[in-house]
């Protein structure tokens, strides 16, 4: 079941550049988008998500960005910290009666000081 | 802030055994969830739960799996005879509205 992927497994940047994280998914139901980062031995935690009927929300320093046509979404970090060094998931979800969440593989990024 | 908690942080079982997993939600919170990382593995759904009922359930929540929700504050996720391959991490998550999910910090359950 590959309906949400992300095919970077890592991503290395420097502190003080833009981390971009890239999620695709194939399934055109889904119409909301979440990110979440997870540090190790801890549980994933909620970063900030998308409706389908919207194409970018920002907060803070942290932007996502939705193409439908393209069924492709991207996570942007900018500046990137130290602290953001993690596990980033993309995650989706149908709407409606259907709240599970499925889950891509992640990337982990890693921000050089 | 409030938080998602869970216990035990790890536990060690034997084949066979039951294990009860259990979760106290962000108080709000109306949505309850269950999902499950098997090393190396996606983060899985196993099971939703709303208004004191499964909402939906994946393939993976069989009939040696159950959820309760026993006194209003605790959410349980229990498997009555435990195999193998049902070592993982497994993670509650709660939500005020449907598009919300807060997730704990897992428990981590190891069977010998």
């Amino acid at each position: 079941d590959q309906q949400v992927k992300q095919n970077s497994p890592s991503l290395s940047v420097q502190e003080g550049r833009i981390s971009i994280l890239n999620c695709d998914y194939t399934n055109s139901m889904f119409d909301y988008f979440l990110w979440y980062k997870k540090y190790p031995a801890e549980g994933p935690t909620f970063l900030i998500s998308i409706s389908s009927i919207k194409d970018k929300n920002e907060d803070g320093r942290f932007t996502v960005f939705l193409n439908k046509s393209a069924k492709h979404l991207s996570l942007h970090i900018v500046p990137s910290q130290p602290g953001d060094s993690a596990v980033y998931f993309c995650a989706a979800n149908e709407g409606g009666a259907t709240n599970k969440l499925i889950f891509g593989t992640g990337t982990l990024l890693a921000v050089q000081p | 802030e409030p938080e998602v908690t869970q216990t035990p942080s790890h536990q060690v079982t034997q084949m066979g055994q039951e294990v009860i997993l259990r979760c106290v939600p962000i108080s709000n919170h109306l949505y309850f969830y269950w999902y499950r990382q098997i090393l190396g593995q996606k983060v899985e759904f196993l099971v939703s739960f709303y208004n004191n009922e499964i909402s939906e359930k994946s393939e993976i929540f069989d009939d040696q799996f159950s959820v309760e929700r026993p006194d209003g504050s605790n959410f349980t996720l229990k498997i009555r005879s435990t195999k193998l391959e049902d070592s993982a991490m497994y993670f509650c998550a709660s939500g005020r509205e449907l598009n919300e999910q807060f997730f704990g910090p897992g428990t981590r359950l190891t069977v010998l």
